[in-house]
């Protein structure tokens, strides 16, 4: 199985940098992903890593090291609209897409 | 080119009950996996159906159960309903079932039981 570990919620301060780290025990790994969730709305896509490194993709880029278990997503430039809950999720191997999601870290963007 | 859509959008039930919540792949999907998420919790995987068939299943009894259709949607159907089965059910497509594709997901179906 995967446990999955990401801090409840954050504060972070409009046009700042901030970073949503994610821990994880797994049996086996796949691929991470982070999606981003609006209250009330499905989660979108935000990113995926295989392999260790960053992977950046505008204001967003993430992080992965296999060794340690360990993801981070950055988010710079802050916007209010990035208020939102960040997911961390781990797929295990096989051939099928079973995708474990961590409880989302609870972004608030402050002026 | 329409998304994932799910029906119906709300649903209330009485403990004891069945439910059935459709989904509709986006196009081109041929993969879709249904998920629960209670509030203030991360989705949790209950199964995955390719070709027609469940692939994966997650820690969900067995009043859950699922069907695809030959035209890739799906069906998710809960039986001896309870209060703790009350959850906002997320429906995701992919365009394969192991790649990286990412999954897209629907607006889900916000199910209370009472």
């Amino acid at each position: 199985g995967q446990n999955i570990d990401q801090p409840t919620e954050m504060t972070a301060t409009e046009g700042a940098i901030v970073q949503i780290n994610c821990t994880y025990q797994t049996s086996g790994f796949n691929g991470l992903f982070w999606y981003q969730q609006h209250a009330g709305e499905a989660p979108t896509f935000l990113s995926y890593n295989v392999l260790d490194g960053l992977e950046e993709k505008g204001r967003f880029s993430s992080f992965l090291s296999r060794s340690k278990g360990y993801s981070y997503l950055l988010l710079k430039e802050l916007q209010m609209k990035d208020s939102a809950s960040y997911l961390c999720a781990v797929r295990e191997p096989g051939g099928y897409q079973k995708v474990t999601f961590g409880i989302g870290t609870k972004l608030q963007v402050i002026p | 080119d329409a998304g994932v859509t799910q029906s119906p959008t709300h649903l209330i039930k009485t403990r004891g009950q069945q439910v059935t919540l459709r989904c509709s792949p986006k196009s081109g999907h041929d993969t879709v996996s249904w998920y629960q998420q209670a509030l203030g919790q991360g989705p949790q995987f209950i199964f995955q159906y390719y070709e027609e068939e469940e692939r994966q299943r997650g820690n969900f009894p067995d009043r859950f159960s699922g069907h695809q259709f030959p035209n890739y949607s799906s069906e998710l159907n809960v039986n001896a309903l309870l209060l703790g089965d009350s959850a906002l059910y997320l429906c995701a497509s992919s365009a394969s079932p192991g790649g990286r594709d990412e999954q897209y997901f629907g607006p889900g179906t916000r199910l209370t039981v009472t």
